[in-house]
């Protein structure tokens, strides 16, 4: 298994552009997470999935779409990029099976917003 | 435990000693708790959980502690390496089945050889 996959690995991109940043995982786990990590700080949630059709907002969903249409992919859209939106983006995946809940993580995608 | 701002908190330790890092969470209606570890350049990797109805839960070198009276939680390691090197995360999650992670900030461990 690959786990969890992300691309691009780093992204530079000009205010105002727009793009979407890739996550697949090839495990058949049911929850899909986006989060974001900024500097001396904790990830923080952006938008999650529990199933294919079925999307929900995090903490910080502001500047962000997703859609979930496979089990496999949870892309994540920048709709118009912002230079607070400079971060390192992880996708996880994750199962829940006799009450643990264990995400795997991808390596993340490092986006500058200049 | 908890960071001010920018700057992690730091705990440097020899080699084979044992490392205790806390973590203070904030809401008592959370009933899952995990502690992950994350490495330069890498995503973080899943280390330990323990539910709401347990104080207490080991692993191999690793012990977790819950205290939900002050809403605390720590991670124990025995006999640290510099494999151990790392910064740690704990994540809360609360009840009613939301499965939304709430992630502290993260303390820095460095093992020095």
């Amino acid at each position: 298994n690959a786990g969890v996959t992300q691309t691009p690995k780093f992204q530079v991109l000009k205010t105002g552009q727009s793009m979407t940043l890739q996550c697949a995982q090839d495990m058949n786990h049911e929850y899909m997470s986006w989060y974001r990590q900024d500097p001396g700080m904790g990830l923080r949630l952006i938008h999650y999935s529990v199933g294919a059709g079925i999307t929900d907002q995090g903490e910080v969903p502001n500047g962000y779409n997703v859609s979930r249409s496979t089990t496999e992919d949870f892309p994540l859209r920048l709709l118009s990029a912002a230079p607070s939106q400079t971060s390192v983006y992880f996708c996880a995946s994750s199962y829940k099976l006799a009450g643990v809940y264990e995400q795997y993580f991808g390596p993340g995608t490092r986006l500058t917003v200049t | 435990g908890e960071s001010v701002g920018l700057h992690l908190p730091t705990l440097s330790v020899q080699e084979g000693d044992n490392s205790i890092i806390n973590c203070a969470y904030s809401n008592s209606a959370s009933d899952y708790f995990i502690w992950y570890k994350q490495e330069s350049g890498k995503g973080p990797q899943f280390i330990i959980d323990i539910r709401s109805n347990m104080d207490k839960r080991q692993g191999q070198r690793v012990t977790v502690l819950l205290n939900k009276t002050v809403k605390h939680l720590s991670l124990q390691i025995a006999a640290t390496q510099p494999g151990d090197s790392a910064v740690y995360f704990c994540a809360e999650m609360p009840s009613g089945g939301s499965e939304k992670l709430v992630f502290g900030k993260g303390t820095k461990l460095t093992v020095n050889p």
